[in-house]
């Protein structure tokens, strides 16, 4: 069993659309990254948080530590941020990815 | 700019050869880290390295070897006892594997004939 669990694992929104991402663990963490990975594959790092929420543009990641689980949130989406969304967990030093999940825009 | 670089970004090889992926990162950091990435799964460790001239098994180091002989590079030699190894790999590095933000290469597509 995946100690990382998110969904929905495919996602399709039209241009505009407020869009969540969930993601779940079972492991105590130290950190927990929200990771976008573009179709061309490369992966760049989007959030890391420990506790509370953080915002980049429209972008917004909260995590409840107690309840173990974390959301993505997309305000105001656009086709550009169709990609895969990747929750990972660092936990004693290992790292552990969820499965993503695959978002699409369309205008 | 800092960051990771993966090489070739694509690469095709006959059954039976070994080929080696370069990583090389030039961010200061002790971590780095061999993904592997097959369709509709997670990413999974082959090997990782905290320190120069140090490394670890990952979760499916079988059939792979890495060297560590500068803290820059990491290399991973996908060798012809990888039953499987068409898949698409990643490396990564942080600073610290446990509070430290992660970066990532572009990422190293192999396809075996």
């Amino acid at each position: 069993k995946n100690e990382v669990e998110q969904s929905p694992q495919n996602l399709t929104a039209q241009e505009g659309e407020f869009i969540t991402i969930n993601c779940s663990y079972s492991v105590g963490i130290s950190a927990l990254h929200w990771l976008q990975q573009h179709p061309g594959g490369g992966i760049v790092s989007l959030f890391m948080l420990s506790s509370g929420k953080k915002k980049h543009g429209r972008l917004i990641a909260t995590i409840n530590i107690q309840e173990k689980h974390s959301s993505l949130h997309i305000t105001a989406s656009h086709p550009r941020d169709s990609a895969v969304y990747i929750c990972a967990v660092s936990s004693w030093g290992k790292l552990q990815f969820g499965a993503g999940t695959q978002v699409v825009v369309t205008p | 700019d800092g960051g990771i670089t993966q090489s070739p970004k694509y690469l095709f090889r006959k059954e039976g050869q070994n080929v080696t992926l370069s990583c090389e990162q030039n961010l200061n950091h002790d971590a780095m880290y061999w993904y592997r990435q097959d369709p509709g799964q997670g990413l999974r460790l082959i090997y990782y390295s905290q320190i120069v001239n140090d490394f670890q098994k990952g979760d499916i180091a079988e059939g792979y070897s890495v060297s560590r002989e500068k803290k820059e590079s990491f290399p991973l030699t996908v060798t012809s006892a990888q039953k499987n190894p068409t898949a698409f790999y990643l490396c990564a590095s942080t600073i610290n594997r446990d509070t430290g933000e992660l970066f990532f290469g572009e990422g190293s597509r192999l396809t075996v004939l």
